[in-house]
């Protein structure tokens, strides 16, 4: 079974440019998360949508971030204009169950992709 | 707000049974406990999970004490393979209704040979 796919794995730029991330979840996996982590810090949920839905956006700086999940499978996230504290691991996961019911949830990471904002 | 706590580092030798705390006193009953563990430059990986009886995998243990408030993952043998950070983590539901991890800052297990 092929894993969850991100691409790049890593982006330079400079401040108050674009950048956007892609992610192809496990196949079959309706839900999909894209987490943020700091260097030192573990990741921080920034959005989670289930099928093409946004399920829970609270955490992402809307006025910079955005993102988006076509036909349910891929997703891409989007950062304009970057700031420096943008610097960090963007993390995809997906999983089988729903972020709407209770019990047990294994989701399954990506590699991640490394930005580094100059 | 992470709802867990863990020692920030641990060092084990090659062999032993290598024991990682957790404290997640603020958890409530129908929240389940995670494990991930991250090698540098990669994704966080699936190692285990509970909610009230400890659990046994291919993997590890996960020792849940009786009022759920903290927790122990147990590496029977570590290799220097297992040298990452840990993450504790609960699930937990928000006030939107929806479910989500809440990751503390882990448990950087250190395998010395």
């Amino acid at each position: 079974e092929a894993g969850v796919a991100q691409s790049p794995r890593y982006k330079i730029i400079e401040k108050r440019q674009s950048v956007a991330f892609w992610c192809n979840p496990i196949s079959g996996h309706a839900t999909l998360y894209w987490y943020q982590q700091i260097l030192g810090q573990g990741p921080k949920l920034l959005i989670q949508f289930q099928n093409n839905g946004v399920v829970d956006d609270s955490q992402l700086p809307k006025d910079r971030f955005s993102a988006e999940r076509l036909k349910g499978v891929d997703s891409t996230l989007k950062i304009q204009p970057a700031k420096l504290e943008d610097s960090a691991v963007y993390l995809c996961a997906s999983s089988l169950a729903s972020p709407t019911s209770g019990g047990r949830e294994t989701q399954y990471f990506g590699p991640g992709t490394r930005l580094l904002v100059l | 707000d992470a709802k867990t706590t863990q020692p920030t580092s641990m060092d084990c030798a090659e062999g032993r049974a290598a024991n990682l705390p957790c404290n997640h006193s603020t958890i409530s009953g129908n929240e389940y406990v995670y494990w991930y563990r991250q090698i540098h430059s990669q994704g966080p990986q699936y190692i285990i999970h509970g909610l009230k009886n400890n659990e046994t995998n291919e993997m590890a243990s996960l020792i849940i004490t009786e009022d759920r408030k903290s927790s122990t993952l147990i590496l029977p043998h570590a290799t220097l393979r297992d040298t990452a950070v840990y993450y504790c983590i609960v699930r937990v539901l928000t006030t939107s209704g929806t479910y989500k991890y809440i990751f503390g800052t882990g448990t950087r297990l250190k395998v010395l040979a």
